[in-house]
């Protein structure tokens, strides 16, 4: 298995520009999760969600965040407009999330984003 | 709510030294618990595991035991190496959580040759 996948790796944009912030988790896992990291704040949980279904967003900084789970294998995180600080390394996980119980999340190899 | 505390950073320690970061949770149910390890550059991956009081989880000479009394999940290693260096993160998750894990805020390990 190739793992949970994101895209782009690194991305620099200019204050004010949308970013589009890509996830593909391991197939067959049901939960997925968006944090950030940063120095100061270190490892957040942003969202996750159940079998595509957004279960807790209270993570999320404000309302120009927003994300996505259109189906099964494919997330989005959204920001716009961006601001400097927002500037991190956003990583997406995924879990099979059986039911009942928890269980260990795989994390891919994260987005680190500059904002100008 | 739940909450996991772990030992600040960073740990400095020579080669073949015996290594030990101390975690500590509070939890309203029966966590599973967690180490995490951070290399660098890289996204967390799961070192090991305990799902349940008393259990031991280890994996590439690391180990953790699942302490109720004392709410802890202490990570050890006998002889670290050079290659150890990464940011260790306790965490935990339960049900009652809805799937979610929650992190301690990660311990830096610098191992000297």
């Amino acid at each position: 298995d190739a793992g949970v996948i994101q895209s782009p790796r690194h991305e620099v944009t200019e204050m004010g520009q949308e970013v589009t912030l890509r996830c593909k988790p391991i197939s067959g896992h049901n939960s997925l999760f968006w944090y950030r990291q940063t120095m100061m704040r270190g490892l957040e949980l942003l969202i996750y969600f159940n079998n595509n279904v957004p279960i807790d967003d209270s993570g999320m900084p404000e309302d120009r965040f927003s994300a996505k789970m259109p189906n099964a294998s494919f997330s989005t995180l959204k920001i716009q407009p961006s601001e400097p600080r927002d500037s991190a390394v956003y990583f997406c996980a995924s879990s099979s999330g059986l039911a009942g119980g928890p269980d260990t999340q795989y994390f891919g190899p994260g987005t680190r984003l500059t904002v100008l | 709510g739940d909450s996991v505390t772990q030992m600040e950073g960073p740990v400095t320690l020579s080669e073949e030294a015996f290594l030990t970061i101390n975690c500590t949770y509070t939890a309203t149910g029966y966590p599973s618990l967690f180490w995490y390890v951070q290399y660098p550059g890289e996204g967390l991956q799961l070192l090991l595991k305990a799902t349940k009081a008393d259990d031991k989880g280890s994996n590439k000479g690391f180990e953790a035991t699942y302490r109720k009394e004392t709410t802890s999940f202490h990570l050890e290693k006998g002889s670290v190496q050079v290659s150890d260096s990464a940011v260790y993160f306790c965490a935990l998750s339960e049900s009652t959580g809805g799937f979610k894990t929650i992190f301690g805020a990660g311990t830096r390990l610098f191992v000297k040759a």
